[in-house]
């Protein structure tokens, strides 16, 4: 079955750099991008950008503009969210999504990942 | 950026009931509308894309309509299991900005 597995709970001073990995099974990795939304404690969601899985393309949230990176290595149907200058308001349960994009240019994001807590405290 | 506001934003109803979520998108935005279903300490779960397909192992009691700003999420008979919160989100322009989200509680 498709599946989306992310890497476990971190815990970041302010400052600092996290890379959280998604890593996708039963699926064509290439076929498809990956999305990373996250969400504060107690909120709802906040689409961060994707990645195309097939040409390693990105569209990145303007507000995390020059702080998050988003790769691939399709070697082993990985996916990355590194996010950098951690602040407290950074902390937040960190999602990957499968993206699918219809013809028609529409995209939706099925199925996601467990969900990764990053939590950044002094 | 483009606005998605839902309403209510909370909901209570019985079990049975017929359930209407509505979600506006500051611009047209065609049908480029997704609804999700979050349970909690859970993932989002894809219920509706494109507005109004069915997304495959999805309850037939779920559905979705509307094109350019005004869409809704309709239960046609609230069952135990779906008591959670739903999100819509637009996918026409990016960032691709979800709504606020709907809590859909037991009465």
């Amino acid at each position: 079955q498709v599946q989306l597995v992310q890497s476990g709970a971190e815990v970041k001073k302010p400052g600092a750099s996290v890379k959280v990995s998604c890593k996708a099974s039963g699926y064509t990795f290439t076929s498809y991008g990956i999305s990373w939304v996250r969400q504060a404690p107690g909120q709802g969601l906040e689409w961060m950008g994707w990645i195309s899985a097939y040409n390693g393309n990105t569209n990145y949230a303007q507000k995390l503009q020059g702080r998050v990176t988003m790769t691939t290595d399709t070697s082993t149907s990985t996916a990355y969210m590194e996010l950098r200058s951690l602040r407290s308001d950074d902390t937040a349960v960190y999602y990957c999504a499968r993206v699918s994009i219809a013809a028609a240019g529409n995209k939706w994001f099925d199925p996601w990942g467990q969900g990764t807590l990053v939590t950044v405290s002094s | 950026d483009i606005q998605m506001t839902q309403s209510p934003s909370s909901l209570s109803a019985s079990v049975g009931d017929r359930v209407t979520i509505t979600c506006r998108a500051s611009q047209s935005i065609d049908n480029y509308l997704n609804w999700y279903q979050q349970k909690p300490g859970k993932a989002p779960k894809l219920l509706i894309y494109a507005a109004s397909s069915l997304q495959s192992g999805v309850p037939s009691r779920f559905s979705g309509s509307g094109s350019g700003t005004d869409f809704t999420l309709t239960i046609s008979s609230l069952q135990p299991e779906d008591f959670a919160t739903y999100y819509c989100q637009q996918s026409y322009s990016s960032p691709h900005t979800f709504g606020q989200g709907t809590k859909l509680e037991i009465k």
